[in-house]
């Protein structure tokens, strides 16, 4: 069974810092590219980062484009976000979700996710 | 960046009504569209790729159509457990894969 499961949220203040981590299992978690996708409350979905299998790939949402780290390790089935000089609206559940592929890699879509860990920049 | 708008917003409906959201991109996404469904508290999970293809455990009752810049998710025969928001995704613009503002569907 495929399962990701996020760590590491919590209260923080303006301009600090937190490392969110998931940990994924039942499935080879190098053969897939990773995201992570945020959800500030009461509000839609949005799209943080992604790294590639192999993390020779890594792209980031301007809104958190040189303050998020995204990054994993295949030895240890994690996936990783480093987030710095965090602001009010980095408010939010954040997930790590599976990037999955069909018809030879044309089509992408997300077809696991975790549970989520919330985030709270406040002072 | 390409811009995904949803209508409406929010519905209700009863048990056994047949209800379509509709999705509208700024731009020729061809098929590259994906809808998901969020129950409240829950993660997201997806249910149509590639506008049209059901993903493997979904009920049939769900249903996606449309290309390039319209597309619609049709849930036929409407049940309880079916109450969410519901969200489209284009994969046109990878890695940048914008959602739409979500459409919340009430079963009366």
């Amino acid at each position: 069974e495929v399962q990701l499961v996020e760590s590491g949220g919590g209260l923080v203040q303006p301009g600090g810092s937190l490392r969110l981590s998931c940990a994924a299992s039942g499935f080879t978690f190098s053969d897939y590219s990773m995201n992570w996708v945020r959800q500030a409350p009461g509000k839609g979905l949005e799209w943080v980062s992604s790294i590639s299998y192999s993390s020779t790939t890594i792209y980031y949402a301007d809104s958190v484009k040189g303050r998020f780290t995204i990054s994993r390790d295949n030895a240890y089935n994690s996936l990783y976000l480093q987030m710095d000089s965090l602001r009010d609206e980095d408010t939010a559940v954040y997930y790590c979700a599976r990037d999955q592929s069909a018809s030879g890699g044309f089509y992408y879509y997300f077809d696991y996710w975790g549970q989520g860990t919330p985030v709270t920049v406040s002072s | 960046d390409i811009q995904m708008t949803q209508s409406p917003s929010s519905l209700s409906a009863s048990v056994g009504d047949r209800v379509t959201i509709t999705c509208r991109a700024s731009q020729s996404i061809s098929s590259y569209l994906n809808w998901y469904q969020q129950k409240v508290g829950k993660a997201p999970k997806v249910l149509i790729y590639a506008a049209s293809s059901l993903q493997s455990g979904v009920p049939s009752r769900f249903s996606g159509s449309g290309s390039g810049t319209d597309f619609t998710l049709t849930i036929s025969n409407l049940q309880p457990e079916d109450s969410a928001t519901y969200y489209c995704q284009q994969s046109y613009r990878i890695p940048r894969k914008t959602f739409g503002q979500g459409t919340k569907v009430e079963v009366k």
